[in-house]
């Protein structure tokens, strides 16, 4: 069975302030896929990034990066500088790599990030 | 690219009614399809999955008769939920995938209220 852990249910920082969203999974796959999702107050959910399991390295696009670390099961997502405007729900999911079945997502139960001004 | 259409986005309706919700893949060819429930601050449940042309996959608990899924085409599956109840109010959020792409993309949702 899949699993992934977001324990942080709510964060609340001011802006610029650097903020980490914490996920753990568990998985018996020997190949999955990490994602994260920022589903901002008007519903969608906005695709942000994938992870392989098989590439551990770590990726920085503009003030966010995302830390992946295959030894603790983690894939952690750091927003540098926050703003306003990236106050969402941010969901962790994993999927399987083998195709059929596994194309499906297990979510976390999400972050809510606020930041105010 | 890879944008995924919901529609409606909100829907009202009476109890005992059926409503259909529709998505789309506007720019690809969904080869499955998936739809999620979410209650308020909550995370995203999967009802089921559905490939075109076959039966739709349902997770356990979801009742197949109450939620009707058909994925008639490669870029259109709809949802229809029959003789809802207050219950069933909930946000319903669409994802679609095409062959070689690891990630889903979602629609906008749609949120259902029964009164």
């Amino acid at each position: 069975a899949q699993k992934v852990t977001q324990a942080q249910t709510e964060i609340s920082v001011v802006e610029k302030e650097d903020v980490t969203l914490d996920c753990v999974y568990e998985t018996r796959d020997t190949t999955y896929y990490l994602f994260w999702y920022k589903q901002p107050p008007s519903g969608e959910l906005v695709f942000l990034i994938r992870r392989n399991s098989f590439d551990e390295q770590n990726e920085i696009s503009g003030r966010y990066s995302w830390n992946f670390q295959k030894s603790t099961s983690s894939f952690n997502f750091t927003i540098t500088a926050s703003q306003v405007v990236d106050s969402a729900v941010y969901f962790c999911a994993l999927r399987g790599g083998s195709g059929g079945s596994n194309y499906k997502l297990t979510f976390g139960k999400g972050t809510l990030l606020t930041v105010n001004p | 690219g890879a944008v995924v259409s919901q529609h409606p986005s909100w829907v009202i309706c009476k109890s005992g009614t059926s409503v259909k919700i529709e998505c789309r893949s506007l720019d690809f060819q969904a080869t499955t399809m998936f739809w999620y429930r979410q209650f308020p601050k909550q995370s995203l449940m999967l009802m089921a999955t559905s490939n075109e042309g076959s039966k739709a996959t349902y997770e356990q608990g979801v009742e197949k008769d109450k939620f009707l899924i058909n994925h008639a085409s490669l870029t259109l599956s709809t949802l229809t939920v029959t003789s809802a109840h207050p219950e069933d109010s909930s946000f319903y959020i669409c994802s679609a995938r095409y062959e070689g792409k690891a990630e889903a993309f979602f629609g906008q949702g749609t949120r259902l209220t029964v009164v």
